[in-house]
């Protein structure tokens, strides 16, 4: 069974720094791209990143480019997005999730782990 | 970017009913349009992808359609686990980018 699971969401202030985890299991992790997508309170889906299987190549939404970064351990089966600069705006439930071989389609979600930028 | 535009923002049926969803994109993607459901408190959930392509486990009452900027989400005979919030995304062009969204509710 897919498994991903985030940590190392909590309160930040404006202009702090966070990073995310995520850990896979039950996949061979290293085949796979990974994504992480957001969604702030009562609000829709918004992608945020994406890295693929080695690490190789990266693409990020416009809002987060220079500010955040994503990188795996396919050693540890983990994948990471660091945050820099938070906004107010960035506040949000982030999804750790996993691409369908290779499509950018997104075919397994993880619980998702909650970034409140506030002062 | 390319901008996924979702109608209606809420439809209002009953079971056994039929839904049709509908997105409209700002610029040709092709067939390159996926379908997702949430639920409230869950993550998503991919449900349809490349226009039509049925993902993993999914029922057959759900259907897809379309091609370059008009696409439409099919629910045949609506169940009430159904009832849910739904969004488009599309993979053509990056960023890849949802519609913001719409909410199938009991009517």
């Amino acid at each position: 069974e897919v498994q991903l699971v985030e940590s190392g969401g909590g309160l930040v202030q404006p202009g702090g720094s966070l990073r995310l985890s995520c850990a896979a299991s039950g996949f061979s992790f290293s085949s796979f791209w990974m994504h992480w997508v957001r969604q702030a309170p009562g609000k829709g889906l918004v992608w945020v990143s994406r890295i693929d299987s080695d690490g190789s190549y990266t693409n990020y939404a416009d809002s987060v480019k220079g500010r955040f970064t994503i990188s795996r351990d396919n050693a540890k089966n983990t994948v990471y997005l660091q945050m820099n600069s938070l906004r107010d705006e960035d506040t949000a439930v982030y999804y750790c999730a996993r691409d369908l071989k290779v499509t950018n389609w997104i075919d397994s979600w993880g619980q998702g782990t909650l970034v409140t930028v506030s002062s | 970017e390319i901008v996924l535009t979702q109608s209606p923002a809420t439809l209002s049926l009953s079971p056994g009913e039929r839904a049709t969803l509908s997105c409209r994109a700002s610029q040709s993607i092709s067939g390159y349009l996926g379908w997702y459901q949430q639920k409230r408190g869950q993550a998503p959930r991919l449900l349809i992808y490349d226009a039509s392509n049925r993902a993993t486990g999914i029922p057959a009452r759900f259907s897809g359609s379309g091609s370059g900027t008009d696409f439409t989400l099919t629910i045949s005979i609506l169940e009430p686990e159904d009832f849910a919030v739904y969004y488009c995304q599309q993979r053509s062009q990056w960023p890849l980018t949802f519609g913001q969204g719409t909410r199938l509710e009991i009517k």
